[in-house]
């Protein structure tokens, strides 16, 4: 089975930094897909961000971006310009696919709690 | 655009009582998840249909039960609910088995008492 991990519990940035949070994964898989999730105190799962383990170059959208490092597992989440806006749980997500799964479930990590200081 | 619907919201309950949980997929997408979030934990997939059959089950008890209907809508029907239910029940969407994005929807919070 897939395990998901998130050593960082919390983590703060100041107001148009830029921090990192990181990410380790277990698998025997070759491919797979890779997901972080922003849970704001709405409580809503957002998407931020995905990649594709066969992608070499590594995914971005806007702000925010990864670094990922297959052959370590590791799949690290960096925010630039860090906004209010930005405070939320943060979530790194796996999702494989293996056509002889039951289904194409997400394995969550315990998540990251990032204040943003003004 | 159109999002996943789950309702209702909020909904409290008794211990032992039942509750019944819906989940509205954003239109054409033909595969639903359901996953549990506990207070200060990660969400933990419980059940999963495509096409309106079961396609996979996690870890969820025997005194929960969900189907998917013809309109692709689902339902999680809980009985003999215990405190340790009280949670945020989340209802993810995606277009084909092999959809890889999920859409989640706003989430049901279920508080037992």
């Amino acid at each position: 089975a897939q395990t998901v991990t998130q050593s960082q519990p919390e983590m703060s940035v100041q107001e148009a930094e830029t921090v990192t949070l990181s990410c380790t994964y277990d698998t025997s898989e070759s491919d797979y897909y890779l997901f972080w999730y922003k849970q704001p105190p709405s409580r809503q799962m957002i998407l931020v961000i995905r990649q594709e383990a066969y992608k070499q170059q590594n995914a971005t959208e806007n702000r925010f971006s990864v670094n990922f490092q297959k052959a370590a597992k590791s799949f690290s989440l960096k925010i630039s310009d860090s906004q209010l806006g930005d405070a939320a749980m943060y979530f790194c997500a796996y999702r494989t696919t293996y056509s002889g799964a039951g289904s194409y479930q997400l394995t969550f990590g315990k998540g990251t709690k990032l204040s943003v200081i003004p | 655009a159109a999002g996943v619907i789950q309702s209702p919201r909020h909904l409290i309950k008794e211990k032992r009582e039942t509750a019944t949980l819906k989940c509205y997929p954003i239109p054409r997408h033909d595969t639903v998840y359901w996953y549990q979030q506990g207070p200060g934990q990660d969400p933990q997939f419980l059940i999963s249909f495509y096409e309106k059959m079961q396609s996979d089950k996690g870890s969820i008890p025997d005194r929960f039960s969900a189907q998917q209907f013809s309109d692709y809508h689902s339902e999680l029907n809980m009985s003999s609910l215990e405190l340790g239910d009280s949670a945020l029940y989340f209802c993810a969407s995606s277009l084909g088995y092999q959809g890889y994005e999920q859409y989640f929807g706003p989430g049901t919070r279920l508080t037992v008492t």
